[in-house]
């Protein structure tokens, strides 16, 4: 079935340095990926998305990578800073579908 | 532009009771989602709703239902509560139409707890 993997789960990294984010769809026909950033006791939020016709998509420290051979994203940051701090969640809409299906999320600890 | 509205905020349930959340999307926007989010689970599609027809459901039992108005906003329903069924219940508002896909704006959420 439709499925996302996230990788690593738990991530901690020092403030300055940069973290990465690694997700693997599994519905090759899956053509937009959004990134979501969720801080404690608040809602998702988009922080940057990709398509399917794209390899890159750069937002100031924020960039994700799409290898749809390898059919995985990634979501890079860069210069971490405290409020970086946050559960992120990689998602993919499946072609023909409504829905998204979200990886499990990667807790991001920016360690000051 | 207001944000996405859901309410209420929280809600205390006793299983075997029934209880309607409800969102509100942001103006214009047709298309609205919902999700359960738990910390064993992630966040699991529910279903999604445009023009007031549903057009994708996700796999829950029966007894989670929702609508939409021509308003657009929507409600869902979940009947014959269990403690499984506890969980934050977010909507999400998309300006999606057709095929090409948008990044959605989430609302607050609704944290229902059945006891």
């Amino acid at each position: 079935g439709e499925n996302v993997e996230q990788h690593p789960s738990t991530l901690s990294v020092q403030e300055g340095d940069s973290a990465v984010i690694k997700c693997t769809y599994s519905d090759s026909a899956s053509n937009y990926f959004p990134w979501y950033k969720q801080e404690l006791g608040k809602r998702p939020q988009l922080i940057i998305d990709i398509r399917s016709n794209v390899g890159e998509k750069k937002d100031q420290r924020i960039a994700v990578t799409l290898n749809k051979t390898a059919k995985h994203f990634s979501l890079h940051i860069t210069e971490t800073q405290p409020e970086d701090s946050a559960v992120y969640f990689c998602a993919a809409n499946p072609s023909g579908t409504y829905k998204y299906i979200f990886g499990t999320g990667t807790r991001l600890k920016v360690l000051a | 532009k207001a944000g996405v509205t859901q309410t209420p905020r929280y809600l205390i349930k006793t299983r075997g009771q029934q209880v309607t959340l409800s969102c509100s999307p942001i103006s214009g926007h047709r298309s609205v989602s919902w999700y359960q989010q738990t910390p064993g689970q992630g966040l699991q599609f529910l279903f999604e709703y445009f023009s007031e027809t549903q057009r994708n459901k996700g796999n829950f039992p029966g007894r989670f239902s929702g609508r939409q108005f021509s308003n657009s906003r929507s409600e869902m329903n979940v009947s014959t509560l269990e403690l499984g069924d506890s969980a934050l219940y977010l909507c999400a508002s998309s300006p999606r139409t057709g095929e090409r896909s948008y990044g959605y704006t989430f609302g607050s959420g609704t944290r229902l707890t059945v006891v």
